[in-house]
């Protein structure tokens, strides 16, 4: 199947610096990606859409300008993370699709904490 | 935008069949029915996908009633390292904006 990559895989930051990653698609075209948030014991919680070239579109409740997300090619999109805090400690998962496939491919997962 | 309900638990034993039903009374025509495995620290896996009647693949089955209000994944002699959530997700191709509202889930334990 479509392999999808993040990272780092985990990262423990300072509170007040940003903190980027980075989701591939490895062997497909990702037409659009989305990126989650998951909270300990919780589901996975839709934080943006983006498609290549264009805006992301955020959830209602997602700051866009706190988590900016670029989905400059066909096979990566980032999220950063600014000025991050402790509340923002989480597990980050990006999914991507191939246009017109209604099957999510997720990456990894990114385990972020800020002390 | 279809709403899923599925049991937060279920336990059982190695070797059994488990069946994993989801609710989805307001399906809409173009809605898909998606069900991923998730362990813990890794991202959600694909397990199977449908839109009516009967879909099965090397790892689960996935029975569809007519009405489509309802669906079952099946896993066949369940072994240990299907220990995992088991989300059910419904959404159309056209509008990814309603596909990826994650439910609770479904926290399968197989014991030994």
């Amino acid at each position: 199947g479509a392999v999808v990559s993040q990272h780092p895989s985990r990262v423990i930051c300072k509170s007040g610096t940003s903190v980027k990653i980075e989701c591939r698609s490895l062997d497909f075209q990702a037409t659009t990606m989305f990126w989650y948030r998951q909270f300990p014991k919780q589901s996975l919680m839709l934080m943006a859409t983006s498609n290549e070239g264009s805006k992301a579109t955020y959830e209602q409740g997602v700051e866009k300008d706190k988590f900016l997300i670029n989905h400059a090619s066909l096979t990566l999109s980032t999220l950063t993370v600014t000025s991050a805090h402790p509340e923002d400690s989480s597990f980050y998962i990006c999914s991507a699709t191939a246009g017109g496939v209604l099957e999510q491919f997720f990456g990894p997962g990114t385990r972020l904490t800020v002390l | 935008l279809a709403k899923t309900t599925q049991p937060i638990s279920m336990d059982s034993y190695e070797g059994q069949e488990v069946n994993i039903t989801c609710s989805h009374n307001n399906i809409a025509t173009n809605d898909y029915i998606t069900w991923y495995q998730q362990f813990p620290s890794q991202g959600p896996r694909f397990i199977i996908q449908g839109y009516k009647t009967k879909v099965t693949n090397e790892v689960a089955s996935l029975f569809i009633p007519a009405d489509r209000k309802s669906s079952t994944l099946s896993l066949p002699r369940v072994s240990l390292s299907d220990t995992a959530v088991y989300y059910c997700l419904v959404g159309d191709r056209d509008n990814y904006g309603q596909n990826f509202v994650f439910g609770p889930g479904t926290r399968l334990s197989v014991l030994p």
